[in-house]
């Protein structure tokens, strides 16, 4: 069964602080995703990563995958209040039909 | 339409009650995921299709969940004798095929809560 799991579940920062999510996963090969989640609303894609060393960056965001080691990587530049929500990391495996399995979340607050 | 649209946004009924909940994909995409979010967790997959037909139902918890999708384009999740464990946010998805890069793309939800 494919695991996948993030830390930290909660954190709070202050703004312009700088901070890295882990998403680490159980599967040999896999396509990774990220997506963030405002309360009481859907799940918005940030990146897709598709192969070892990819590299995407959006403003604040950059995530980064490592297949070998299994580890995916969000980091925040620092942050703004704006980006307070929760992030999600997904995987998967690659066969026929994109089913995802998700990590828990990261609950992240920025505070002024 | 622009998004992936889902009907109710919001369902209230009682334990034993037959719930449907309505999916329209974006125009033009052949894949159509259905997940459920209980609160504090992340997305757990239900069932896929690809055109019409179910290609991965393998998440659907038991057999009071059904789901179709007749024409290809617009999905109805089905669920049975509803339970109290049942109450969560159905998410469903769509992507452009399922060989693309995988990016899906999530509607709004229908939050059913079973009494």
């Amino acid at each position: 069964e494919l695991k996948v799991e993030q830390n930290p579940l909660f954190l709070s920062m202050q703004e312009g602080k700088n901070y890295t999510i882990y998403c680490n996963y159980s599967t040999t090969s896999a396509r990774l995703y990220w997506y963030r989640q405002d309360p009481g609303k859907s799940l918005e894609s940030l990146f897709v990563l598709l192969s070892n060393g990819a590299v995407k960056q959006e403003g604040r965001l950059m995530a980064s995958l490592d297949t070998k080691a299994r580890l995916s990587t969000l980091h925040i530049t620092a942050a703004v209040h704006d980006l307070s929500a929760t992030y999600f990391c997904a995987v998967d495996q690659g066969r026929s039909g994109s089913r995802l399995t998700f990590g828990e979340g990261t609950q992240l607050t920025v505070n002024p | 339409g622009a998004g992936v649209s889902q009907t109710p946004s919001n369902k209230v009924t009682e334990k034993g009650k037959y719930v449907e909940l309505r999916c329209d994909p974006i125009s033009g995409h052949t894949a159509l995921y259905w997940y459920r979010q209980s609160l504090g967790q992340g997305p757990e997959f239900l069932i896929y299709f690809q055109g019409t037909g179910a290609a991965d139902d393998s998440g659907l918890p038991n057999d009071r969940f059904f789901a179709v999708r007749p024409e290809g384009s617009v999905s109805t999740l089905k669920i049975q004798r509803t339970e109290r464990g049942d109450s969560a946010v159905y998410l469903c998805a769509s992507s452009l095929n399922a060989a693309n890069t995988g990016e899906l793309f999530f509607g709004e939800g229908s939050r059913l809560t079973v009494l």
